[in-house]
């Protein structure tokens, strides 16, 4: 059964921090994997998804890494911003399904 | 272009009663999915349908029954509520399983007394 892992729980930074924010997935037979963000009292929005023959992607300031052989994304947040506060998830596609983690809840303090 | 909308947003139920949750899409996506999401938790998967007239269980599917009858239209349904059943639920679509990114509703917020 594939279990999604995200560190830290939770996370407070300063503003103009970069961060990194990490997710691992016990079986790396996966299609691809995803990161969304979820605002308070929202639904979740794709950030970016990364299909399993790549090894990163990159919008704006986040850019996000995949090593399925060591079952590990990283999502890094570069210069980070008030507006960056949210809970993020990551989620892996096998099958015809979605498992996510638990996410990050992540503050960033201005 | 609403995306995806569900109906209702909130809703408080007595242990017994029944209730469906409606999710609509106008993006014309042959997938949709029920998930629900508790504290602390993931999203968990309750059933997805792979086009008009299909449906299949996913990671919690006990409890719920579902419908697609319309493309658009994907209903949840609760057929006897229970405590346990306390929850956000989540609607969600995608053009092409895995290749295409699903895009979700606001939820809907749950509670069973």
């Amino acid at each position: 059964k594939q279990e999604v892992t995200q560190i830290p729980a939770a996370l407070s930074v300063p503003e103009g921090e970069n961060l990194v924010l990490n997710c691992s997935f016990t079986d790396s037979a996966i299609y691809n994997l995803q990161w969304f963000r979820q605002d308070p009292g929202k639904g979740l929005t794709s950030l970016l998804l990364i299909q399993s023959s790549q090894r990163e992607q990159t919008s704006g300031r986040l850019n996000a890494s995949l090593d399925k052989s060591s079952g590990r994304s990283t999502l890094y947040i570069a210069a980070s911003q008030p507006g960056d506060s949210a809970t993020y998830l990551c989620a892996v596609a096998r099958g015809n399904k979605l498992v996510f983690g638990a996410g990050t809840i992540l503050r960033v303090k201005s | 272009n609403a995306g995806v909308t569900q109906t209702p947003k909130f809703r408080v139920l007595k242990t017994g009663q029944s209730m469906t949750l409606l999710c609509a899409q106008d993006m014309n996506h042959e997938y949709m999915y029920w998930y629900r999401q508790d504290p602390g938790m993931g999203l968990r998967l309750i059933h997805y349908s792979v086009g008009e007239g299909t449906t299949a269980k996913g990671e919690v599917p006990d409890g719920y029954n579902v419908s697609r009858l319309k493309k658009q239209n994907f209903l949840l349904g609760l057929e006897s509520a229970a405590p346990s059943q306390t929850s956000v639920y989540f609607c969600a679509s995608s053009y092409v399983a895995l290749v295409h990114t699903q895009y979700f509703g606001p939820g809907t917020r749950l509670t069973v007394l």
